[in-house]
């Protein structure tokens, strides 16, 4: 199984901060990647899929990078509603992985 | 609009059998790729089943042999038939529209077992 590991784990910002997290996977998975926000007692909410698109809908101050094993998101000028938990995903092969989480406080 | 909207969580006993269902609106069931998600109490996201339009269906190694992903086409719904629940099953379940990279999810179900 694909491994994804986050870092970090969790991290401090403060409004108008550009954040970056990273994912990086056991194996080589191209561009398979999705990011995901969640908030406390909502559903996981895909931001970005094929590891640089940003889905419909989502604003642009949210951006994800990489291929191959490393890849990152970034937030860049922070907003209140920012502020939940990011995870990857790994969408190349079962069991499509999640990486830990990064809480954004 | 999509909605899914997902029934049948609760408290049960070790051992014991559950179905969620997973009712879909804005979307066919038979047409998407569906798959259900789990997150225990505090803890990360961890994917489960994925049932095809063909009607393939995969697992991850730890329900595999215990827990069934299907649908019913005519009523649009999706489910999951869980077996010999055990206390580790303890999560929330989601139901999420595609393999991975899911842009459609539920609201979720809290699935408790616990004697």
């Amino acid at each position: 199984d694909i491994q994804m590991t986050q870092s970090p784990l969790s991290v401090s910002a403060s409004l108008g901060d550009t954040v970056t997290i990273t994912c990086r996977a056991s194996q080589g998975i191209n561009i398979w990647v999705g990011w995901y926000q969640q908030k406390p007692g909502k559903a996981p909410a895909l931001l970005i899929y094929g590891a640089s698109n940003l889905r419909t809908g989502v604003p642009s101050r949210f951006s994800g990078s990489g291929s191959g094993t490393d890849f990152t998101l970034t937030i860049s000028g922070l907003q209140p509603e920012d502020f939940a938990t990011y995870y990857c995903q790994e969408a190349d092969s079962f069991p499509y992985t999640f990486g830990q989480g990064t809480k954004l406080e | 609009e999509v909605q899914l909207v997902e029934s049948g969580g609760g408290l049960n006993q070790p051992g014991g059998s559950l179905r969620l269902s997973c009712a879909a609106s804005g979307l066919t069931v038979s047409s998407n790729y569906m798959s259900w998600v789990r997150q225990a109490p505090g803890k990360g996201l961890e994917w489960i089943s994925v049932i095809y339009i063909d009607g393939s269906t995969y697992y991850a190694d730890s329900v595999k042999g215990r827990f069934t992903i299907s649908r019913d086409n005519s009523n649009n719904t999706l489910f999951l038939q869980m077996n010999k629940l055990r206390v580790e099953d303890t999560a929330v379940y989601y139901c999420a529209r595609g393999l991975a990279e899911n842009d459609y999810w539920g609201q979720g179900s809290l699935v408790t077992v616990s004697s």
